[in-house]
């Protein structure tokens, strides 16, 4: 089978840096993505580590063990406008499929 | 910039009643893909689709749910006969099937059905 978990919500103060977690259990895994839906919006790409290592977008960076099913977004200098929800997504070895976890809710407090 | 466009944004609908959801996929593409979000819930896979066959589908993409691409841009969802549960946002996404596998989601087509 295939599960992702991820923190169902997390709340940080603007200005400061948060992670959110992701371990998965999947068998033909190729990559981890993160995505990022505001309320009533689609989900956005953020970030992708097909790699171990660490991967940096401006504020948003990602990292991925794949000897601990792992992986993890870092937001830094948080401000209000990050307030969504954050899903990690993984890859299969072929594009054709790409599940995502349940999604941790992001609160940022001024 | 490109982007995937879903058509209805709203159906309202009776139970029992066909629904097709309509999407332009980016036109450089090669897989496109189907996912359902019910509200306050996960994003769950539902079918990718590539070279005009279904690549994958999910234990949701039951007998009632079908895909076609009827022509060069248009990739279709079709609920036939449509359940209260089938309430739901409905993404199209899709993707170059790079390494990337960054897939990019049209502004999802809501549908409710009473």
């Amino acid at each position: 089978g295939q599960s992702l978990e991820q923190p169902s919500e997390v709340t940080a103060v603007e200005g400061a840096i948060v992670q959110i977690n992701c371990t998965y259990q999947t068998s033909g895994f190729y990559g981890l993505s993160w995505y990022q839906q505001h309320d009533g919006g689609a989900p956005t790409f953020l970030s992708y580590n097909g790699l171990d290592g660490l991967e940096e977008t401006g504020r948003f960076s990602s990292f991925l063990s794949r000897s601990d099913s792992y992986g993890y977004l870092l937001l830094q200098e948080l401000q209000m406008k990050d307030s969504a929800s954050y899903f990690c997504a993984v890859s299969y070895s072929s594009a054709s499929k790409i599940i995502f976890g349940s999604g941790t809710r992001l609160s940022i407090r001024p | 910039e490109p982007e995937v466009t879903q058509t209805p944004s709203h159906q309202v609908t009776q139970m029992g009643q066909e629904v097709i959801l309509r999407c332009v996929p980016i036109s450089n593409h090669l897989y496109f893909y189907w996912y359902r979000q019910i509200l306050g819930q996960k994003v769950e896979f539902l079918v990718s689709f590539y070279n005009n066959e279904i690549s994958e589908k999910s234990e949701i993409f039951d007998d009632q749910f079908s895909v076609e691409r009827p022509d060069g841009s248009n990739f279709t969802l079709k609920i036939r006969s449509t359940k209260l549960e089938d309430s739901a946002m409905y993404f199209c996404a899709s993707s170059q099937g790079n390494s990337g596998n960054t897939i990019y989601f049209g502004e999802g087509s809501w549908l409710t059905v009473v």
